[in-house]
């Protein structure tokens, strides 16, 4: 069975730019989030996408967006780039019902912003 | 708002040494997560607890849930440098049981 897979692994983008980033959770799974991993902030939840309506969302600012497709990928969006918006941007896949259930996370895309 | 804080944050030991890394919460959870990390890569999962006071081993690792589920620990005995690594416990919000509240992590690092 395939696990999570994250497109790309690695991305450089320049200020004021936008960027797409891609998760394709593990078969089966319905439920797709997203998280934020900084040194200094560490793992901080971005927003959760169940059956293509988003479900959760974390505090951040508006220029984060996700959305979430029919076979359950799922893609975030990130506008208007800042420096600070360098991170690990994971994506989480579950099945999705009931509290608790267990995540199974990519591989990342690496941010980087100049 | 749910917290979860581990301790130590950082570890280093030499091989054949055990080790501890605990995970504290004023909140009671409903289940605990605990994963691993290597550089440049997602985290791994360990394994989840569920039951207040509940053990669960996983060959030389040893996680505990605390009674009123609000802490639990990962022990490590005889580390190994493939042990090395960023532990994290994560914990499901209350009312959102898929957004996941994480500690700050545990970087470990074994020696040989």
């Amino acid at each position: 069975k395939a696990g999570v897979t994250q497109t790309p692994r690695y991305l450089i983008k320049t200020r004021g730019q936008q960027v797409t980033l891609s998760c394709s959770p593990i078969s089966g799974h319905r439920s797709v989030s997203w998280y934020q991993q900084t040194p200094g902030q560490g793992l901080q939840f971005l927003f959760e996408y169940f059956s293509e309506t988003q479900r959760n969302k974390g505090n951040f600012p508006g220029r984060f967006s996700g959305r979430q497709f029919s076979n359950s990928r799922s893609e975030m969006n990130v506008s208007t780039l800042e420096l600070g918006d360098s991170a690990l941007y994971l994506c989480a896949s579950s099945l999705g019902s009931g509290l608790g259930l267990l995540a199974f996370f990519g591989q990342g895309t690496r941010l980087t912003v100049v | 708002t749910q917290l979860l804080e581990q301790s130590p944050q950082f570890l280093s030991i030499q091989e054949g040494e055990n080790l501890t890394v605990y995970c504290n919460s004023s909140s009671v959870f409903s289940s605990l997560q605990w994963y691993r990390q290597e550089p440049g890569e997602g985290p791994v999962l360990l394994v989840t607890v569920v039951t207040g006071g509940e053990v669960k081993k996983l060959k030389r690792l040893t996680f505990q849930f605390g009674d009123a589920r609000k802490d639990s620990s990962l022990h490590i005995t005889a580390a190994q440098p493939g042990d090395t690594g960023l532990y994290l416990c994560a914990g499901p919000h209350s009312t959102a049981g898929n957004k996941l509240t994480f500690g700050g992590g545990t970087r470990v690092l074994v020696k040989p």
